[in-house]
């Protein structure tokens, strides 16, 4: 099946400064990628739609100006988390859309192994 | 709009038992369903999913899965836990049509425990 790789696993970071994530499709090319942030023991929630040579999409009580997302190519998509604070401690998951073979419109999701953040 | 409710944060098997975990789904589109495992500090991976056809879905693990469209219930089982099923579970379905099928919307979670 489809890979999707993501660096760093884990970074920690002083308050104040910025950490850029990586999320790669090894294998595939994607023109959309998800990322999620999870608290623990919660659900994943999705923070934005990366589309590959356009804006991305927020969702709603996302700050854009914060987590700054960039698809610059077909397998690469970056979170850049600015000025980070301890309150975004997290792990963030990538994900992305592979069309399920002989089923249109049906897609599978390909997830990143996340990147455990943590903000001293 | 699409919701899914995952009945139960923990459950506790034993070892050899049967493994139940419960999901409800709310679909304003024909509902495509997924089983999604993750294990600690892990990504998600898909155990099995439902669109069409058979409803009753076999998946990775020994674990299986039942459409039933009148109960809107999409419940995940195995018939013997193995102390390597610990892991959390997310059942999801897809967000809607078009741009919005490669989203999923996600329960909260089950928390598997296996006891020896």
């Amino acid at each position: 099946g489809a890979v999707v790789s993501q660096h760093p696993s884990r970074v920690i970071c002083k308050s104040g400064t910025s950490v850029k994530i990586e999320c790669r499709s090894l294998d595939f090319q994607a023109t959309t990628m998800f990322w999620y942030r999870q608290f623990p023991k919660k659900s994943l929630m999705l923070m934005a739609t990366s589309n590959e040579g356009s804006k991305a999409t927020y969702e709603q009580g996302v700050e854009k100006d914060k987590f700054l997302i960039n698809h610059a190519s077909l397998t690469l998509s970056t979170l850049t988390v600015t000025s980070a604070h301890p309150e975004d401690s997290s792990f963030y998951i990538c994900s992305a859309p592979v069309p399920s073979s002989g089923r249109a419109r049906v897609y599978e999701q390909y997830f990143g192994p996340g990147t455990r953040l943590t903000v001293t | 709009a699409q919701s899914v409710t995952q009945l139960g944060s923990h459950v506790s098997v034993s070892e050899g038992a049967l493994v139940l975990l419960r999901c409800n789904y709310s679909s304003s589109v024909p509902p495509y369903l997924f089983w999604y495992v993750q294990y600690p500090n892990q990504g998600l991976q898909l155990l099995l999913k439902y669109t069409t056809g058979a409803t009753l879905v076999k998946g990775i693990n020994g674990f299986e899965a039942e459409f039933k469209k009148s109960e809107t219930s999409f419940h995940l089982t195995k018939p013997s836990a193995h102390m390597s099923d610990a892991a959390e579970y997310f059942c999801a379905v897809r967000a809607g049509w078009g741009g919005s099928a490669r989203q999923l919307t996600f329960g909260s979670g089950t928390q598997l425990t296996v006891l020896p």
